[in-house]
């Protein structure tokens, strides 16, 4: 069980939004960058959201992410077909010296 | 162009030992810390272990891999080991050698090694 708590499915219809939560602590997400991550089975997972809501090059800009507290979000807007994938957040927790990433949140694209 | 490069995935008995050896070209190596990363078959990713750039004060390690594994770097071939030790059934999985970086948007990944740990 991941020390960063996400929700295991999330689904929605094609052109709505979806909400992607991941709850952590003061010495993770509260004092840390948060990362998200997508990954379409059999393939390399893909940076998506760095420094909590930075967009890599090339990231369509509705793929957002936001930090409060000890909670980070990943907002998907105008979901697609495509958009079906496991999303995991990450970042460090600097009381146990360690990387973290979520449990992983199944995004189900009706 | 980035390019990170695993090698050393196999299949071994429960007990046994492994080498995972991780090349990286098209960045300057000796600027960057390296993390493995590894995902069993259906599951999650699981940040394994980190090296810093300078190779200094050794390596973190999660809790599942301390005291087994030994993460490595050698400048000159620029690359990176996690030499494991005392697998077991729950160390199968995708072995990912990574540059990563969560403030600054580094992210090179490799495409993976497979380590099967069955009798």
């Amino acid at each position: 069980q991941s020390v960063l708590t996400q929700p295991p499915s999330v689904s929605a219809a094609p052109g709505q939004k979806v909400t992607i939560s991941c709850s952590g602590s003061y010495s993770n997400i509260g004092n840390n960058f948060v990362a998200w991550y997508q990954q379409v089975p059999g393939t390399v997972p893909k940076l998506l959201i760095y420094d909590n809501n930075k967009r890599p090059s090339g990231i369509p800009d509705r793929f957002s992410g936001s930090k409060s507290g000890t909670s980070a979000t990943l907002d998907i807007t105008g979901l697609q077909t495509g958009d079906e994938a496991v999303y995991y957040c990450a970042t460090w927790d600097f009381g146990l010296s360690v990387g973290m990433f979520g449990g992983g949140t199944k995004l189900t694209v009706l | 162009q980035v390019q990170v490069v695993e090698s050393g995935g196999g299949v071994v008995q429960p007990g046994g030992s492994l080498r995972l050896s991780c090349a990286a070209s098209g960045l300057t190596f000796s600027s960057y810390g390296m993390h493995w990363v590894r995902q069993a078959p259906g599951k999650g990713l699981e940040w394994v272990a980190f090296i810093r750039f300078d190779g200094k004060n050794g390596g973190l390690y999660a809790d599942s891999a301390k005291g087994r594994f030994t993460i490595s770097r050698d400048e000159s071939k620029k690359t990176v080991y996690l030499q494991m030790n005392s697998l077991g059934p729950d160390d199968t999985a995708v072995y990912y050698c990574a540059s990563l970086d969560w403030g600054g948007g580094l992210d090179y990944w490799g495409q993976g090694t497979l380590v099967a740990v069955s009798s």
